[in-house]
């Protein structure tokens, strides 16, 4: 199975921050990687797919980068409700995997 | 607008069953493979199982393999997961969620607001 490391695990900023999370993968997995945030109490929401490209919807703050095995998902300008966890998730192979989340808390 | 809609949790003993439902509604659900995720509290995101479009083809996580078995009914907009044999590892929110393949990758586009299994003597 291809294990998914994300970092950090969590952190804290304030709103305008510029904040970036780290993805990465155990092997190569090409641009299969898509990103989602969640909320408490709420289903995940797709915000990236293909490592880079944007679901309908989501603000351009949000971005994605990255190929191979190293992978990042940058808010450009932090807002209140951004706060949130966010996970990385392989579709190279199954069984689909997902990163163990970063929770972004209020600073 | 696209709805996943779960029900079927609850309390249930370790060794016994449970079925989970999704009902699917604004999109044409015959066309879309659909998948069970689940999260154990306070957790990450586990992806469970995978139905192709059609029904032929199923794959699941080695954590429910043989005792798990995914299934849909197209005439009704229905994907359901028959859980036997239930641990209390299995405890989670379990949440249907529709596939899509786009610009070669696959991901997971709409989630359903989720179901809680609660394994426990």
């Amino acid at each position: 199975d291809i294990q998914m490391t994300q970092s950090p695990s969590s952190l804290s900023a304030s709103v305008g921050d510029r904040v970036t999370i780290t993805c990465r993968a155990s092997q190569s997995i090409s641009t299969y990687l898509n990103w989602y945030q969640q909320k408490p109490g709420k289903a995940p929401k797709l915000l990236i797919y293909a490592a880079s490209s944007f679901q309908s919807g989501v603000p351009s703050r949000f971005s994605g980068s990255g190929s191979g095995t190293d992978f990042t998902l940058t808010i450009s300008s932090l807002q209140p409700e951004d706060f949130a966890t966010y996970y990385c998730q392989q579709s190279y192979s199954t069984p689909w995997t997902f990163g163990q989340g970063t929770k972004v808390e209020i600073k | 607008q696209v709805q996943l809609v779960e029900s079927g949790g609850g309390v249930v003993q370790p060794g016994r069953s449970l079925r989970l439902s999704c009902a699917a509604s604004g999109f044409t659900f015959s066309y879309y493979g659909m998948h069970w995720v689940r999260q154990a509290p306070g957790k990450g995101l586990e992806w469970v199982a995978v139905i192709w479009y059609d029904g032929s083809n199923k794959t699941y996580a080695d954590s429910v393999q043989g005792r798990f078995t995914i299934s849909r009914d197209n005439s009704k907009n229905t994907l359901s997961l028959q859980m036997n044999s239930l641990r209390t590892e299995d405890t989670a929110v379990y949440y249907c969620a529709r596939g899509k393949y786009s610009n070669f990758v696959y991901y997971f586009d709409y989630w359903g607001q989720g179901t809680l299994v609660t394994v426990s003597s």
